[in-house]
């Protein structure tokens, strides 16, 4: 079946620093792959996606590229800032447009 | 444009207690629906979804059940909670089949829930 896999956290940084989230997933076909974040306190909102392999999602200063060869969609930003700290959320689209989510990876970022 | 609506924000209730959680849409018509759980510590669950009126797909046995009265009212109830219902219960809706862009999934500000 489907499924994600993000890399464990807490992730913390330094303001400034490089900023990499595992994601790989397991799925028949090429699913549209997302990127949520979850900031303290609120919902979710969509950070960005990429629709088909190759495709690279970008928003805000994060970027992730879709890779069908390692079935993977690792979420980069050059330059973290305070204000990313939040809760990062991969998923794949799954049958009836439904989302599965990975377990979630949450970034602190200090000054 | 479009909005979610939940609420309520914040809620306690006693084990046993019924529960009755809302969310509306406003904005769009005919959209998907769904309810989502996140427990303490862990990743988000679907629990349920829903592509028209009266329309209900379950996604994992559990004490809830969910309802879809009116085009964009999704409710998500129990008759007696339990402890293991406590957790942070997420509506989204996404454009329905005549709608476009199904993929994107549009989240509420959420519910808490502390069963005791």
């Amino acid at each position: 079946g489907n499924s994600v896999t993000q890399m464990e956290g807490p992730v913390t940084l330094s303001e400034e620093a490089f900023l990499t989230i595992n994601c790989t997933y397991t799925a028949t076909g090429y699913p549209s792959l997302f990127w949520y974040v979850q900031y303290p306190g609120e919902g979710l909102q969509l950070l960005l996606k990429a629709t088909k392999a190759d495709d690279k999602g970008s928003n805000k200063g994060f970027e992730a590229t879709y890779r069908k060869e390692t079935t993977s969609f690792h979420l980069e930003k050059g330059s973290v800032q305070v204000s990313d700290s939040a809760v990062y959320f991969c998923a794949l689209r799954g049958g009836y447009n439904k989302l599965i989510f990975g377990a979630g990876t949450r970034l602190a970022v200090h000054p | 444009s479009q909005t979610i609506h939940q609420w309520p924000a914040t809620l306690v209730q006693p084990v046993g207690s019924p529960l009755s959680l809302e969310c509306t849409v406003e904005g769009t018509s005919n959209p998907n629906l769904y309810w989502y759980r996140q427990a303490a510590g862990r990743g988000l669950q679907l629990l349920f979804y829903s592509v028209g009126i009266g329309q209900i797909s379950s996604e994992v046995p559990q004490n809830l059940s969910a309802s879809r009265p009116q085009d964009r009212q999704f409710i998500l109830s129990s008759k007696k909670l339990l402890l293991s219902d406590s957790g942070f219960y997420l509506c989204a809706w996404s454009q329905g089949l005549a709608g476009g862009n199904q993929e994107t999934q549009y989240f509420g500000p959420g519910t808490r829930l502390l069963v005791l």
